[in-house]
């Protein structure tokens, strides 16, 4: 069975720094995707970014990138220039594509002091 | 192009009353996934539906719990003779037919509460 796993339950980091949170997965399948979620107080799942498991390049968005170990089964996320409304509980995620269910981590609550 | 519509945000139910929760997909989607938020948890896989078709429910408790998605209207999930332990954060989640990258789209949840 898959697994996610975030050993952090919380991190700490203050504005305009970078913080990188952890998240390590199972799997015996060779083709996959990784995601990160974050969810605000308003408990709404919002995507961060995506990373496909056959693509060697590690994904970006904007101040949001990933750090991809296949190998290694090791998707971390760094936040750079950390803002007050990156604050969040932020969700590592797996799934094999199409029609396929969602497992998760148990979340990293991230705290961004001034 | 609305996102995944969810309602109630809050139901509050005594025991042994049902909760019923509503999902509507984003325009043109045809999945519609269900999970469960308990408090300081991660999101648990509970059920996965096509139009008339249940795909996947191997995350659903075998007893009291039942999903729908009918041709025509929003998903529909039901919850019997509500327990304690029932309380918790229902998401559910939709994804086109072509859908690229597993990506699926998230509702705001219903907050359950039993009483």
């Amino acid at each position: 069975a898959q697994t996610v796993t975030q050993s952090q339950p919380e991190m700490s980091v203050q504005e305009a720094e970078t913080v990188t949170l952890s998240c390590t997965y199972d799997t015996s399948e060779s083709d996959y995707y990784l995601f990160w979620y974050k969810q605000p107080p308003s408990r709404q799942m919002i995507l961060v970014i995506r990373q496909e498991a056959y693509k060697q390049q590690n994904a970006t968005e904007n101040r949001f990138s990933v750090n991809f170990q296949k190998a290694a089964k090791s998707f971390s996320l760094k936040i750079s220039d950390s803002q007050l409304g990156d604050a969040a509980m932020y969700f590592c995620a797996y799934n094999t594509g199409t029609a396929s269910k969602l497992t998760f981590g148990t979340g990293t609550r991230l705290q961004v002091t001034l | 192009n609305a996102g995944v519509m969810q309602n109630p945000r809050h139901l509050v139910r005594r025991r042994g009353q049902e909760a019923r929760l509503r999902c509507s997909p984003m325009k043109g989607h045809s999945h519609v996934y269900w999970y469960r938020q308990l408090p300081e948890e991660g999101l648990k896989f509970m059920v996965y539906l096509q139009k008339e078709n249940i795909i996947d429910e191997s995350g659903m408790p075998k007893e009291r719990f039942s999903a729908e998605f009918p041709k025509e209207g929003p998903s529909i999930l039901r919850i019997q003779q509500v327990v304690r332990g029932d309380s918790a954060a229902y998401f559910c989640a939709s994804s086109p037919p072509s859908i690229q990258g597993g990506i699926q789209y998230f509702g705001a949840g219903t907050r359950l509460s039993v009483l």
